[in-house]
C-alpha cells in the first residue's frame, strides 16, 4: 500500500528534552512537509523540503529541527526551545511540481503531549 | 496578506444538504483544496479546484468559486453522519507549493 505513515501515535514528553517524530513516505514524492495543528486553528506550517539534503523553514520554525537524508523520510525534531510544543503534529508530501496533481497527502498525525 | 477564513462550525440534518464557506485574501491562488478531517486522524483530500474554473462537481460534492469576491464554497449532497468531520479550506500560492489553510468548519450531521 503507498502511503504517508507516523510514529508514533501518541507521545509524551517531559519538559526539557527533545523528541523525535517519525514520518516516512512510499509514493515516492519530491516534496514533504511538517505542519502543527492546534485546537480551533488551521495548519501551521513547520518545515518543507522540495528536495534530498535540503529544507526551508516554514512560519513556525523556532523550536523545530528537521533532516532529509532520504527521500523516503523526514523526521521532525521538537527541542526544548520550542515553548509550546504540546499539540497534534502532520506530515505530508507531494509531487513537486507547478501543475495539477501536485495536492498534498497526509499522514495520521502524532499527538504530543509535554507533561 | 494571505489569510483564509472560515465559520467553525455547522449543524445540518442528516439527508439534507450541507454548504460550508471559506474565504481567502491572496489573487495569486492557483488551486484552492478541501480537506476533510476525522476525528484523531489527518487530514484527507475531498477535491480541488483551479482558479481559472467556477464549479467543480464529484458525485456528492460540488465545489463553487466566486473570484471577484474570493468565495469558496463546499456543498455536500445528502449528508450523512459519516460526513461529521471538521472541513479545511486551503489555497495554493504562486508557483510554491506551500498552502495556506483556514481555522476548519467542524460539519455536525443529527437525525
Amino acid at each position: 500500500d503507498g502511503g504517508i505513515t507516523q510514529s508514533p501515535k501518541y507521545l509524551f514528553r517531559k519538559e526539557g528534552q527533545n523528541v523525535t517524530l517519525s514520518c516516512e513516505q512510499n509514493l515516492n514524492h519530491d516534496a514533504m512537509y511538517w505542519y502543527r495543528q492546534d485546537p480551533g486553528q488551521g495548519l501551521r506550517l513547520i518545515y518543507y523540503s522540495q528536495i534530498v539534503n535540503d529544507f526551508q523553514k516554514g512560519d513556525i520554525a523556532e523550536g523545530y529541527s528537521v533532516s532529509r537524508e532520504k527521500k523516503e523520510s523526514f523526521p521532525l525534531t521538537v527541542t526544548s526551545a520550542q515553548k509550546n510544543p504540546t499539540a497534534f503534529y502532520l506530515c505530508a508530501s507531494s509531487p513537486w511540481t507547478s501543475g495539477e496533481g501536485n495536492e498534498q497527502f497526509f499522514g495520521p498525525g502524532t499527538r504530543l503531549t509535554v507533561l | 496578506g494571505e489569510d483564509v477564513e472560515q465559520s467553525l462550525f455547522l449543524s445540518v440534518r442528516e439527508g439534507d444538504s450541507s454548504v460550508i464557506n471559506c474565504t481567502y485574501t491572496d489573487s495569486s491562488s492557483t488551486y484552492l483544496y478541501w480537506y476533510k478531517q476525522e476525528p484523531g486522524a489527518g487530514l484527507q483530500l475531498l477535491t480541488y479546484i483551479f482558479s481559472n474554473m467556477d464549479m467543480k462537481q464529484d458525485q456528492r460534492l460540488t465545489v463553487l468559486l466566486n473570484k471577484k469576491d474570493k468565495h469558496l464554497s463546499l456543498r455536500i449532497a445528502d449528508t450523512q453522519t459519516g460526513d461529521s468531520a471538521i472541513y479545511f479550506c486551503a489555497e495554493k500560492i504562486g508557483g510554491y507549493n506551500k498552502l495556506i489553510f483556514g481555522a476548519g468548519t467542524r460539519l455536525a450531521v443529527h437525525p
